[in-house]
């Protein structure tokens, strides 16, 4: 079947801390991925998306960074956190045959 | 400008109401358009697709215009459980880049 995982649902972190979520999908191959995030009172916000193994297109510039080791693993990270990093990031994949969006099931990150 | 813009609301509306909402894109490419619900900052569910032909489900109505490039998504009959935020994704870039709007909150009250 195919799902999408991602990881941790829940983390809170200190200012300047580093920051690894992952997403991970199964029973596809070469799948659109994507991060999203999501502040207080706002839209998705996207932030990367990857068309393929080590191909990252960056949509805002800021301390984040995306990786794609794997066909079917996208990975957020941060090298040093700030207050304003906190929300809710979301992972999806976009199934272009069915033209179907799959979510995640969310990842909320508080930096204190 | 934004590449997808919503009207933000909040839209507070009686039962029984109806309530259209738009969304505009910028990239006169973009291929896919959808209509997704959001709950309580749960992950978003899809609503329905959106074809250039307009489709229906139910209540719900989406129709698309090229020429102007927005969609539109009517909600008749509003229910207490249509309560959420209601966003519009837009597909482009060659099939690979998804962009939501902002969302529109939509209050449905007795």
């Amino acid at each position: 079947s195919q799902t999408i995982h991602q990881w941790p649902a829940t983390l809170v972190q200190p200012v300047g801390s580093p920051l690894s979520l992952e997403c991970t999908v199964e029973g596809t191959s070469n799948p659109n991925l994507y991060w999203y995030r999501q502040a207080a009172g706002r839209g998705l916000q996207l932030l990367f998306y990857s068309v393929g193994i080590g191909q990252i297109s960056s949509e805002v510039p800021q301390n984040l960074s995306a990786s794609r080791p794997q066909d079917r693993q996208f990975i957020l990270s941060s090298k040093k956190l700030l207050l304003s990093d906190s929300g809710f990031y979301l992972c999806a994949w976009f199934r272009k045959s069915g033209n179907t969006i799959y979510f995640g099931e969310g990842s909320w990150l508080t930096v204190v | 400008r934004k590449e997808v813009e919503q009207d933000p609301g909040p839209f507070n509306v009686p039962e029984g109401a109806t309530v259209a909402f738009n969304c505009t894109y910028s990239n006169s490419a973009s291929q896919s358009f959808f209509w997704y619900r959001q709950d309580c900052r749960k992950e978003p569910k899809l609503l329905m697709s959106v074809y250039s032909s307009g489709n229906e489900d139910g209540r719900f109505t989406a129709q698309l215009n090229r020429a102007s490039q927005y969609i539109s998504l009517l909600i008749r009959d509003s229910k207490l459980s249509d309560s959420a935020t209601y966003l519009c994704v837009v597909l482009s870039g060659g099939y690979n880049k998804l962009i939501f709007g902002a969302g529109t909150r939509l209050a449905v009250h007795p």
